[in-house]
């Protein structure tokens, strides 16, 4: 089946360590977008990839990196981590060229303590 | 950067009854206005969108309209089943000529929609 999938689906994890997140999608997508998800704050981005081998910053970006080294995969990496980073992460995923509409994988659930 | 706001923050009505989520923007660049629906724990997923050369956009009981002059758009749903409870969230971006979407979607913060039977 078609579509944009992330691993794990939720984590524990201690303050301090390190910690990538995946997604991949298999729909050809050229952009492709991390979220975290807070209560009262809707969704707010922190990296985005609009092709294969460029990344950019979103709106809350520090503690975070990306990498996009082919079209399907797009990891979330947090060097360090700590405990205001615990929230739920969304990776999406569009057309780029000729579309519009993000798709959204399952979410990833990290909790830092 | 965009910034968008939406309201309410929660809304509760009676099944059958219309409820309206509003939402504004501040980059006039925008032209990419979507709405995505979120059921408890599952992802995001988009209803309806619209783009800023049409005014109105209806798709059964769910329609979108938009104001680019006041950059403001909104969201109705007539005949509300309790299966329209969810969070729902706006978002703006824009596209770019040629239908190029690096749409880095800034959305709004949610509203809490419950449908009571």
């Amino acid at each position: 089946i078609a579509g944009i999938t992330q691993a794990p689906t939720s984590q524990i994890l201690a303050a301090g360590r390190r910690m990538t997140l995946r997604c991949t999608q298999d729909m050809r997508h050229n952009a492709m977008y991390w979220y975290r998800q807070d209560l009262g704050l809707g969704l707010r981005l922190i990296h985005y990839s609009n092709t294969a081998g460029t990344t950019g910053k979103g709106e809350v970006p520090d503690g975070y990196s990306v990498s996009r080294a082919n079209t399907d995969d797009f990891p979330l990496t947090l060097a360090s981590a700590v405990p205001s980073q615990t929230s739920v992460y969304f990776c999406a995923s569009s057309p780029g060229t000729g579309g519009s509409e993000a798709f959204f994988g399952q979410g990833t659930r990290l909790t830092v303590v | 950067g965009e910034n968008v706001e939406q309201h309410p923050s929660t809304l509760s009505v009676q099944e059958g009854d219309s409820a309206v989520i509003k939402c504004t923007y501040s980059d006039s660049a925008s032209n990419y206005f979507p709405w995505y629906k979120q059921e408890l724990g599952k992802r995001p997923q988009l209803i309806i969108d619209i783009r800023s050369n049409v005014g109105e956009k209806k798709d059964q009981r769910i329609a979108v309209t938009l104001n680019k002059t006041a950059k403001h758009f909104s969201l109705h749903i007539t005949e509300t089943q309790p299966e329209d409870s969810a969070v729902y969230f706006c978002a703006a971006s824009r596209v770019w000529a040629g239908g190029t979407s690096y749409g880095k979607l800034t959305f709004g913060q949610g509203t809490i929609l419950t449908v009571h039977p």
